[in-house]
């Protein structure tokens, strides 16, 4: 089994702050997605991102993918209460078209 | 509705029952994947389907879990013998057809099982 673990599990700030949420794998991946599920509702897709090194920015969330493809990071920059959710990694391998899914950082933005 | 649409949103079930629950995709995508959540986790594969071709079941946990897709469209996937470790949401994913790799993945709202 491909593991991909996520850092951390639980996060819970205040609204205005800034934060980091971690992908790892232990094998190399073809391509990264990020999806946010909120409660009682399917994940929804984020970003994808398939180059190593890159940066992908979406409002005040930047995604960065590692360099030996391997892990990525998600940051947020002054959260936000509607930030709130399951933020869940996603990684495809070679030719496969399944994608592994990490177990998720559960965020809570307070107000 | 133009999203993938599962049903029962909800089922309750008494252990050794067999269950069904049911998928239908966004019109057009080719691929539909199944999948498993227990609570506050991430998901777990169990299946994918793919056009005309064989599924891919590596993520079934046990020979009382199947799956169907008939017609290339609505895929059912059958619970036997229900125990209460089944106990999970159910969710659907359907995918278009494109290039190579993993496209984005779009998913119903699930199924939400519950094995007394």
């Amino acid at each position: 089994t491909q593991l991909l673990e996520q850092s951390p599990q639980f996060l819970s700030i205040q609204e205005g702050e800034n934060l980091t949420v971690y992908c790892n794998s232990s094998s190399v991946f073809s391509s990264l997605q990020w999806y946010r599920q909120e409660p009682g509702e399917g994940p929804v897709l984020l970003v994808t991102v398939v180059t190593g090194g890159e940066v992908k920015k979406l409002k005040r969330l930047t995604f960065q993918f590692g360099d030996a493809r391997k892990d990525s990071s998600l940051h947020i920059t002054a959260a936000q209460p509607g930030d709130t959710g399951l933020y869940l990694c996603a990684k495809a391998s070679g030719s496969a078209r399944q994608l592994t899914f990490g177990s998720g950082t559960q965020l809570t933005v307070l107000p | 509705g133009a999203g993938v649409s599962q049903s029962p949103s909800n089922k309750v079930t008494e252990k050794g029952k067999d269950v069904e629950l049911r998928c239908d995709p966004i019109s057009g995508h080719t691929a539909l994947y199944w999948y498993r959540q227990s609570l506050g986790q991430g998901l777990e594969f169990l299946i994918y389907f793919q056009g005309n071709s064989a599924p891919d079941k590596s993520g079934l946990p046990s020979d009382r879990f199947s799956a169907e897709r008939t017609g290339g469209s609505v895929s059912t996937l059958t619970i036997q013998r229900t125990q209460q470790e089944d106990s999970a949401v159910y969710l659907c994913a359907s995918s278009p057809p494109g290039l190579a790799g993993v496209g984005e993945l779009f998913f119903g709202e699930g199924s939400r099982l519950t094995v007394l």
